[in-house]
């Protein structure tokens, strides 16, 4: 397939805890991007990077963190989960511009209680 | 800003014709995105428009007027696996970077 994983699938844990979520290509896709779904918003940008220690922020991005240390990984880290944290998440990846968009991967399920 | 705006919800029969809207404002244009996504899956890419017109896939179609910040999604000879949302995303210029920005989805319920 795609070549993209998330981990974990599914998570739940407590108010004030930090909580890392993993984002795993094997495409060598250059730009990697962190959404949340949530009903009735759609899909919203947390963070996006375009390369090895190049991030930005998206437009929800108060309260969450990412690093890329390496073109496969891109990690986003909530520094101190709230019960308004809870969510799909989503990453995917991109080659650039062009006709195909993006990747996405399976999403990963937080609840934050 | 970008604003996207697309129903909530339609609801169509197996084997009939429906038409998915899309209306975007955006500041700069770079591409129109059509994702499929079923209940507690991932988006799938379906289609993608830059220029007017009709862009036909299989039974699935998509159009873009540009002018008139217009896109639809046609779905034909609907099948029951085709009940899922319909997510339409438009790629703006102006950052200079390719980043999508989704508009809510639109849920199709297929019925037999």
């Amino acid at each position: 397939d795609a070549g993209i994983t998330q981990s974990p699938r599914h998570k739940v844990t407590e108010t004030g805890t930090p909580v890392t979520l993993r984002c795993h290509q094997t495409e060598n896709h250059r730009y990697m991007y962190w959404y949340r779904q949530d009903p009735g918003h759609g899909l919203r940008l947390i963070h996006y990077s375009y390369g090895v220690k190049d991030t930005d922020k998206g437009e929800v991005s108060d309260g969450y963190s990412v690093s890329r240390s390496k073109t496969e990984d891109f990690l986003l880290t909530l520094e101190s989960a709230t019960s308004s944290q809870t969510s799909v998440y989503f990453c995917a990846i991109s080659v650039d511009r062009g006709s195909y968009g993006y990747t996405f991967g399976s999403g990963t399920r937080l609840t934050v209680v | 800003g970008q604003n996207i705006d697309q129903p909530t919800e339609m609801t169509a029969t197996e084997g009939a014709i429906v038409q998915i809207n899309c209306t975007y404002q955006t500041s700069g244009f770079n591409g129109l995105f059509w994702y499929q996504q079923h209940a507690g899956e991932a988006p799938t890419f379906l289609s993608y428009n830059v220029l007017d017109g009709l862009e036909e896939k299989g039974r699935f179609s998509s159009f873009l007027s540009r002018s008139k910040g217009y896109s639809y999604l046609l779905l034909k000879e609907l099948q029951m696996k085709d009940s899922a949302s319909y997510l339409c995303a438009v790629r703006g210029s102006n950052t200079g970077f390719q980043k999508l920005v989704f508009g809510t989805g639109t849920r199709l319920l297929v019925s037999p």
